[in-house]
């Protein structure tokens, strides 16, 4: 069965330090995709990534960058130079493309408040 | 760049009514989702359509439940009845074909009173 675990509930940071969002998965599938989605304060689900599980390079896209590592089954993303905007919950997803029309799976997202 | 739309974005009723939560996929999208979000909570899968029938639907997609996509741009979910634990925001999803990635509209904030 799949799983996301978002372990950490919420995080406040001060703006301009580094933070890093864990996510850890279950899946009995050897293909899936990992996501991480952003929910701002007025509600609407942000796309920021998508990974496969046959790309284990990180990602870099401006202040963030995301770490996969299929050995601890982990997706973190971290966030460089935190900013006030950047105050949000997010979201760790995960599908399996090979068990039918592939619905996602959510963590139970991290509520990232970014302090100035 | 294309969006999902929904509409409408906040809708109040009472508990026992029917209500049509509406959205517009992204118009290349053969994929379609619905999920849900109480307060707080996570996000749920509901239910997944693909060619005009359901593909895939979650124990949350009770009889209560539809959906529909009556012309070639609307993705309909209808509550028959109500209940007070309905209330939650409801994302209307669709992805394309070949791409992965689930693109989701604004949602739309049902509340049951």
């Amino acid at each position: 069965a799949q799983k996301v675990t978002q372990a950490q509930t919420e995080i406040s940071v001060v703006e301009k330090e580094d933070v890093t969002l864990d996510c850890v998965y279950e899946t009995r599938d050897t293909t899936y995709y990992l996501f991480w989605y952003k929910q701002p304060p007025s509600g609407e689900l942000v796309f920021l990534i998508r990974r496969n599980s046959f790309d284990e390079q990180n990602e870099i896209s401006g202040r963030y960058s995301w770490n996969f590592q299929k050995s601890t089954s982990s997706f973190n993303f971290t966030i460089t130079a935190s900013q006030v905007v950047d105050s949000a919950v997010y979201f760790c997803a995960l599908s399996e493309p090979n068990s039918g029309n592939t619905p996602l799976v959510f963590g139970k997202g991290t509520r990232l408040s970014v302090i100035a | 760049e294309p969006e999902v739309t929904q509409t409408p974005s906040h809708q109040v009723t009472q508990m026992g009514q029917e209500v049509i939560l509406r959205c517009v996929p992204i118009s290349n999208h053969l994929y379609f989702y619905w999920y849900r979000q109480i307060l707080g909570q996570k996000v749920e899968f509901l239910v997944s359509f693909y060619n005009n029938e359901i593909s895939e639907k979650s124990e949350i997609f009770d009889d209560q439940f539809s959906v529909e996509r009556p012309d070639g741009s609307n993705f309909t979910l209808k509550i028959r009845s109500t209940k007070l634990e309905d209330s939650a925001m409801y994302f209307c999803a669709s992805r394309g074909q070949i791409q992965e990635t689930q693109y989701f509209g604004p949602g739309t904030r049902l509340l049951v009173l």
